[in-house]
């Protein structure tokens, strides 16, 4: 069964502070990763891809990969009240099939 | 990236009826996928929706329950059927982003569905 974890949070961070939100998964072969964001009642949007060991910047979030360690995570800097919501971790498997993780809600604090 | 427009966004339905949600891509798309996403739970995928083909369905899903149609490319239904309040949840469809340095997803609104 391949799986994708997060913790489930919440993580409370005051606003202006570093958001490090963690991911891992099961499937060795794995070879593109993303995170979603997910506001209460809304649907997922696509924040970041990562595809290589490593970091890849984009603006305040910073995506992080360890093959390795298959362990993904992703971090916010100077985070914002807006980016209060649900983080999703998602793994592409192959065969058009992903797996997402259950997500961790985040809450910036004002 | 295409913009998925889906309804409805909810409703609330009697056990033992069916309801069609429909999504409409503003592009052509050849692969739509449909999800279910339950309360604190993750994204789970229903079917996989091809145009001129039979939908490939997941495993614990079958074709009685959540027939899917795919009349075209830019069009799809996918249908919950004879409902129990089991299948209160959201659903979301979603087609591949076509951006080389961001793949995965673009989603629809979504549909909550509530079974009473």
């Amino acid at each position: 069964q391949k799986e994708v974890e997060q913790n489930s949070g919440p993580l409370s961070v005051p606003e202006g502070a570093i958001a490090s939100l963690n991911c891992t998964y099961s499937d060795r072969v794995s070879q593109s990763f993303f995170w979603y964001r997910q506001y209460s009642g809304k649907s997922p949007e696509l924040i970041m891809s990562i595809y290589s060991n490593g970091d890849k910047e984009d603006g305040r979030f910073t995506a992080q990969l360890n093959k390795a360690s298959q362990y993904v995570s992703l971090l916010i800097r100077d985070s914002q009240p807006s980016d209060s919501a649900t983080y999703l971790c998602a793994v592409y498997t192959g065969g058009f099939k992903t797996i997402f993780g259950a997500g961790t809600r985040l809450f910036v604090k004002a | 990236s295409a913009v998925i427009s889906q309804k409805p966004s909810r409703d609330i339905c009697q056990r033992g009826t069916s309801l069609t949600i429909q999504c409409q891509v503003d592009s052509q798309v050849t692969m739509m996928f449909w999800y279910r996403q339950q309360p604190g739970q993750s994204l789970t995928l229903i079917a996989t929706a091809n145009q001129g083909s039979e939908a490939t369905y997941e495993s614990g899903f079958v074709i009685d329950k959540f027939p899917i149609s795919r009349p075209n490319l830019t069009f799809s239904t996918l249908t919950v059927s004879n409902m129990s309040p089991e299948d209160s949840s959201i659903y979301l469809c979603s087609v591949p982003r076509t951006d080389q340095n961001n793949y995965g997803y673009t989603f629809g609104s979504g549909t909550r569905l509530t079974v009473v």
